[in-house]
């Protein structure tokens, strides 16, 4: 069964360093998510795309975020520099376009990320 | 920023029982959808409901919506220890998707 891939699915890092991860959706998903999740909370969205465009950025730290998806598949969220409040979990997921407008994404396992 | 609240925020009941679990939410929606998380995992669709339908059932799981009440439940029934999961609803207006908090159900067996 196909699934999302994301990588790394760890990452440790200092305050101030740049961290990037990436995500890679099912064949042929039009739409990809990168949600941000605290322990404890729910996923909130940081960047929406549709193909290569983004759709919904309002939410993404822009100071300090940055995302991609440059070919409309895989996509790659950078932040640089992190700081503490960045550790949360990374969760990328992708949908298809669906017959009368329904969506459900499919997620992939996520990026731990620990900023120390 | 998010859509909804869940309530309760943590659940735990005993294998064979129900599950109920509540969402409220603010704006106007097309579909609602439950999703299941697994302790340090991505989350898993359950299931969704547009927002013409009042119930929808899936197995063990039965979603109503409300939405002049802007609300939804969620139930499971004869639980399982494998149900013990974070739960979550979410929101879909205009393919802008949002959670809620979720609740975290915990079976024992």
């Amino acid at each position: 069964e196909a699934e999302v891939a994301q990588s790394p699915r760890y990452k440790i890092t200092e305050k101030s360093q740049a961290v990037a991860f990436w995500c890679d959706p099912i064949s042929g998903h039009a739409t990809l998510y990168w949600y941000r999740q605290i322990l404890g909370q729910g996923p909130e969205l940081l960047v929406q795309f549709q193909d290569e465009s983004v759709v919904d950025d309002s939410q993404l730290p822009k100071d300090r975020f940055s995302a991609e998806r440059l070919k409309g598949v895989d996509s790659t969220l950078k932040i640089q520099p992190a700081e503490l409040g960045d550790s949360a979990m990374y969760l990328c997921a992708s949908s298809p376009r669906l017959a009368g407008g329904d969506l459900s994404l499919f997620f992939g396992p996520g990026t731990r990320l620990t900023v120390l | 920023s998010q859509q909804g609240e869940e309530d309760p925020q943590a659940l735990s009941i005993q294998e064979g029982e129900n599950a109920t679990m509540n969402c409220s939410y603010k704006t106007s929606i097309n579909n609602l959808q439950w999703y299941r998380q697994n302790s340090g995992r991505g989350l898993v669709h359950l299931i969704l409901i547009r927002s013409n339908e009042r119930e929808k059932h899936s197995g063990r799981l039965r979603v109503t919506l409300d939405t002049s009440k802007k609300s939804s439940s969620l139930l499971i029934t004869a639980s399982r220890a494998a149900d013990t999961a974070s739960y979550f609803c979410a929101t879909d207006n205009n393919n802008d998707m949002r959670f809620g908090a979720g609740t975290r159900l915990t079976v024992k067996p």
